[in-house]
């Protein structure tokens, strides 16, 4: 079975550092994606970035960049110039690629301060 | 980009009373849909998959004859609780993907459900 570990609970950044959440999950599969959702309190579920197995380059969205490992079966997401706007829970989510269900973390709960 | 309407956003009824959920993708064609529960501060939980026009396919532990879903069509999907009592409540979300190994799941803003 696939599981998704998130190790930190909670993170905080001051507004326009730079902070990196941590993902680690366990596959035997060698073709999959990894997802980044951003939960604000409004408690949507908003796509931040996605990862291809196969490509070796690191996904980029703006200030959104990953870090995927993947002998490491490691993501991890770091969140450039912070926005207050940024504080949300963010969850590290797999998927297979010949599956649509998708497993996600438990979650990160990050704060920026002002 | 993709749209998910979920409705009703908050429902509150008694304990006994069935409640039903709807989840709909508006501007494309959702071959699989997704039903998640998610607990106060902890993480989205897979209750069950359904196809277009097949029954769904629920995970371990999750009651089908307590969380009724139907996927009548490309673009609804409906949860329903049935005889609901306080342990239902929760925070319901559906996601919707379409045809093909590459496509993302899109989220619906969910569903608070109360039970009192």
């Amino acid at each position: 079975a696939q599981t998704v570990t998130q190790s930190q609970p909670e993170m905080s950044v001051q507004e326009a550092e730079t902070v990196t959440l941590s993902c680690t999950y366990d596959t035997s599969e060698s073709d999959y994606y990894l997802f980044w959702y951003k939960q604000p309190p409004s408690r949507q579920m908003i796509l931040v970035i996605r990862q291809e197995a196969y490509k070796q380059q690191n996904a980029t969205e703006n200030r959104f960049s990953v870090n995927f490992q993947k002998a490491a079966k490691s993501f991890s997401l770091k969140i450039s110039d912070s926005q207050l706007g940024d504080a949300a829970m963010y969850f590290c989510a797999y998927r297979r690629t010949r599956s649509n269900d998708m497993r996600f973390g438990a979650g990160t709960r990050l704060t920026v301060k002002p | 980009g993709a749209v998910v309407s979920q409705h009703p956003s908050w429902v509150i009824c008694k304990s006994g009373t069935s409640v039903k959920i709807e989840c709909r993708s508006l501007d494309f064609q959702a071959t699989t849909m997704f039903w998640y529960r998610q607990f106060p501060k902890q993480s989205l939980m897979l209750m069950a998959t359904s196809n277009e026009g097949s029954k769904a396919t629920y995970e371990q532990g999750v009651e089908k004859d307590k969380f009724l879903i139907n996927h009548a069509s490309l673009t609804l999907s409906t949860l329903t609780v049935t005889s609901a009592h306080p342990e239902d409540s929760s925070f319901y979300i559906c996601s919707a993907s379409g045809q093909g190994g590459n496509q993302p799941q899109h989220f619906g803003d969910g569903t608070r459900l109360s039970i009192l």
